[in-house]
C-alpha cells in the first residue's frame, strides 16, 4: 500500500492567502520528513524538511508542521504568490542509518490565482 | 551547484525492445536513485545505489534492472519494454542517505513504449 499518501490532488488558493498541503503516513519508523516542489516539465527540489525530534520548523513563509501520535505533516505557505503554483510531493524516510529509500506521495498541484 | 544529467531526455521505444536510461552526476555523491512518475502516483523508487558495482531494488523493481560501473554513473535498463512502462524517469543523487539530506534530481528522462 502507499506508505506516503497526499489525499488531496489539487488544491486552489487566492493570492495572499494560506495554502495548507497535507500528507499523511503509515510507517512508524519514518523520521525524516521532507516537501520537495515540481514545476511541469521541471525535476523536483527540496523545499523544507524536519526531523521526528522536532514538531515544527519555519524557513521564511513555509512552515512544515509534524503530527507523529497523528501520523501527519503539512505544509503551510503563508501569503500564497503565483509564482508557488506548482506540483508539491512529501517525502519521509527511514532511520536506518543509511537508508536510502525516500518514499514519496502521489503529489498535491497547487494553483495560487491572482 | 548539484548537477545530474539524464540522457535520452526523450525516447520513443517499442513493445519488447530493450531500452537503456543513463545517468551521470558530478557531485562526487555516493548515493543514486531512479523513480518513475505516474499522474497519480507520485515518484516511485525502482533501484538506487549506494556504491559503485552495487544496486538495490526498490519498492517497484519488476521489469526493471539498473548497474552502477563507477560513482558517477547509474544506468536503468528495460530489457524487454512494456506499454506500462511508458512514464517520465527521474534520477537523482545524493551525498549521505536519503533520510539525511536532499536529493538531487536530474531533468527526467519521458519514455514512450508503442
Amino acid at each position: 500500500g502507499q506508505q506516503v499518501k497526499q489525499s488531496s490532488p489539487s488544491l486552489t488558493v487566492q493570492e495572499g492567502g494560506i495554502s495548507i498541503l497535507n500528507c499523511d503516513y503509515e510507517n512508524d519508523m519514518f523520521d525524516y520528513f521532507a516537501w520537495y516542489k515540481k514545476y511541469p516539465d521541471n525535476s523536483p527540489t527540496l523545499l523544507i524538511s524536519v526531523r521526528s525530534n522536532v514538531d515544527k520548523r519555519e524557513d521564511g513563509r513555509l512552515t512544515v508542521f509534524l503530527n507523529k501520535s497523528g501520523k501527519h505533516f503539512s505544509l503551510h505557505i503563508t501569503a500564497s504568490q503565483p509564482e508557488d503554483t506548482a506540483v508539491y510531493l512529501c517525502a519521509a524516510a527511514e532511520n536506518q542509518g543509511g537508508s536510502a529509500k525516500l518514499i514519496f506521495g502521489e503529489g498535491t498541484k497547487l494553483t495560487v490565482s491572482s | 551547484e548539484a548537477a545530474v544529467t539524464q540522457s535520452p531526455r526523450s525516447k520513443v521505444a517499442v513493445t519488447g525492445g530493450k531500452v537503456t536510461l543513463s545517468c551521470h552526476q558530478t557531485n562526487n555523491h555516493d548515493y543514486m536513485y531512479w523513480y518513475r512518475q505516474d499522474t497519480g502516483h507520485g515518484l516511485r523508487l525502482i533501484h538506487y545505489s549506494y556504491v559503485a558495482d552495487s544496486t538495490e531494488k526498490g519498492d517497484i523493481p519488476d521489469g526493471y534492472k539498473a548497474s552502477r560501473p563507477s560513482q558517477e554513473n547509474f544506468s536503468l535498463i528495460l530489457e524487454l519494454a512494456s506499454l506500462s512502462q511508458t512514464a517520465v524517469y527521474f534520477c537523482a543523487s545524493s551525498d549521505a542517505g536519503a533520510n539525511t539530506g536532499q536529493l538531487y534530481f536530474g531533468e527526467g528522462s519521458k519514455l514512450t513504449v508503442l
